[in-house]
């Protein structure tokens, strides 16, 4: 089964905008996280948000958790150009380990 | 900024060739991970390792597929013998104790004619 889905696969929007993706799952988690890569380049760690905790914020990026619906959402706000990248949800699933599972991410273009 | 290395950031290779690929994990940090991503898919766990052992695997680690911490630092991936659907960025990364939070490094693009 696909752990950690996001939608939508794409995304275009002006800068300045707000961004949001999402992402759901289907197994019992200890934790999600948000990462960002550019284009042929490593990851990014965003933020992590615990399965306890429902939203979180940092700088412009505002995470949520619904657990009772298996999906979180990242809202960018006043995207920048330099924003555009792809964008992975991660889920850590509850069975002890640091084991963790993307999912097959979102494309984000900020256009100038 | 402590960051995670890796070297080469790309081979090639020939189908069949063994292949090691390398990394220095963040130098505080106590568990190491590989996965890889082939072009245009998610990034795929392979493998964490923790106290000089494999803590975990999925079912792509198979066999062909082996990892050792030589030495303090390094931490590397073997593939055994090399397939085309082996071709991809193989990234490592290393969190510190009791840290989900995962550092990645600029991954190691493997291409296997």
């Amino acid at each position: 089964s696909q752990q950690g889905e996001e939608d939508p696969q794409a995304l275009s929007i002006q800068e300045g905008e707000n961004a949001t993706m999402n992402c759901s799952y289907k197994t019992s988690i200890n934790n999600l996280q948000w990462y960002r890569q550019n284009s042929g380049r490593g990851l990014v760690h965003l933020i992590l948000i615990r399965s306890n905790e429902r939203e979180k914020h940092s700088g412009r990026l505002r995470v949520t958790l619904d657990t009772s619906k298996k999906s979180s959402s990242l809202l960018i706000t006043a995207s920048r150009a330099a924003d555009t990248a792809s964008y992975f949800c991660a889920t850590a699933p509850n069975t002890g380990g640091f084991k963790t599972i993307f999912g097959a991410g979102t494309r984000l273009f900020v256009k100038a | 900024e402590p960051e995670v290395t890796q070297t080469p950031s790309h081979q090639v290779t020939q189908m069949g060739q063994e292949v090691i690929l390398r990394c220095v994990p963040i130098s505080n940090h106590l568990y190491f991970y590989w996965y890889r991503q082939i072009l245009g898919q998610k990034v795929e766990f392979l493998v964490s390792f923790y106290n000089n052992e494999i803590s975990e695997k999925s079912e792509i680690f198979d066999d062909q597929f082996s990892v050792e911490r030589p030495d303090g630092s390094n931490f590397t991936l073997k593939i055994r013998s090399t397939k085309l659907e082996d071709s991809a960025m193989y990234f490592c990364a290393s969190s510190g104790q009791n840290s989900y939070e995962q550092y990645f490094g600029p991954g190691t693009r493997l291409t296997v004619t």
